[in-house]
């Protein structure tokens, strides 16, 4: 069975500061590999996904994830932290060779920007 | 640009009582989802609806919970006899053919008492 593991349940920053938020899976397989975000009292947005292709992967608002497949691992960064970043990020993997994708997430990890 | 949505986005309801919780996908999506995430809990998998059938439960998702696409455009899920513990937030989630990428909609929070 898949699992993801994120370290850290809470992370705190300074704006304008460096954010990782670390995510590491467990798959037989790579597996496809997603960050989500989630603002207060919002529902969930992707930020970007890691289907194939390139390892690097950029999404929306400035951040990127890299696949290291050596290390089992898809940590999201952002060069410069905004007060607006500030939210609960997951990470979720599915089964590249399954038929209805459902989504394996973390446990999430809460990001605090502080002015 | 297309997007999930459920409502209601709150009920509160008594134990025992049943809940339908309703979604609509994106029009042109054909495989549908639900998931749920109890309070400071990670978002979990609940069901995977595809070709007018369940493709996949999970353990969670026992004989209480039933899923339904009615017309063309809803995706139910009902709960038959609400517990404590189905206390969360529901999310609704669609995804086209030929891609992996499931888009949720805002969740619907349930809270019983």
């Amino acid at each position: 069975a898949q699992s993801v593991t994120q370290l850290g349940s809470h992370v705190s920053v300074s704006e304008g500061a460096l954010v990782l938020l670390r995510c590491n899976y467990s798959s037989s397989v790579p597996p496809y590999l997603f960050w989500y975000v989630q603002y207060p009292n919002q529902g969930l947005q992707l930020l970007l996904k890691y289907t194939s292709a390139a390892t690097l992967v950029k999404g929306i608002n400035g951040f990127e994830a890299e696949f290291k497949k050596s290390e089992t691992s898809f940590h999201l960064t952002k060069p410069s932290a905004h007060m607006s970043d500030a939210a609960e990020y997951f990470c979720a993997v599915s089964d590249r060779g399954g038929s209805n994708y459902k989504l394996t997430f973390g446990k999430g990890t809460l990001l605090t920007v502080n002015p | 640009e297309p997007e999930v949505t459920q409502t209601p986005s709150h009920q509160v309801t008594q134990m025992g009582q049943e809940v339908i919780l309703r979604c609509v996908p994106i029009s042109n999506h054909l495989y549908f989802y639900w998931y749920r995430q109890i309070l400071g809990q990670k978002v979990e998998f609940l069901v995977s609806f595809y070709n007018n059938e369940i493709s996949e439960k999970s353990e969670i998702f026992d004989d209480q919970f039933s899923v339904e696409r009615p017309d063309g455009s809803n995706f139910t899920l009902k709960i038959r006899s609400t517990k404590l513990e189905d206390s969360a937030m529901y999310f609704c989630a669609s995804k086209g053919q030929g891609t992996e990428t499931q888009y949720f909609g805002p969740g619907t929070r349930l809270l019983v008492l």
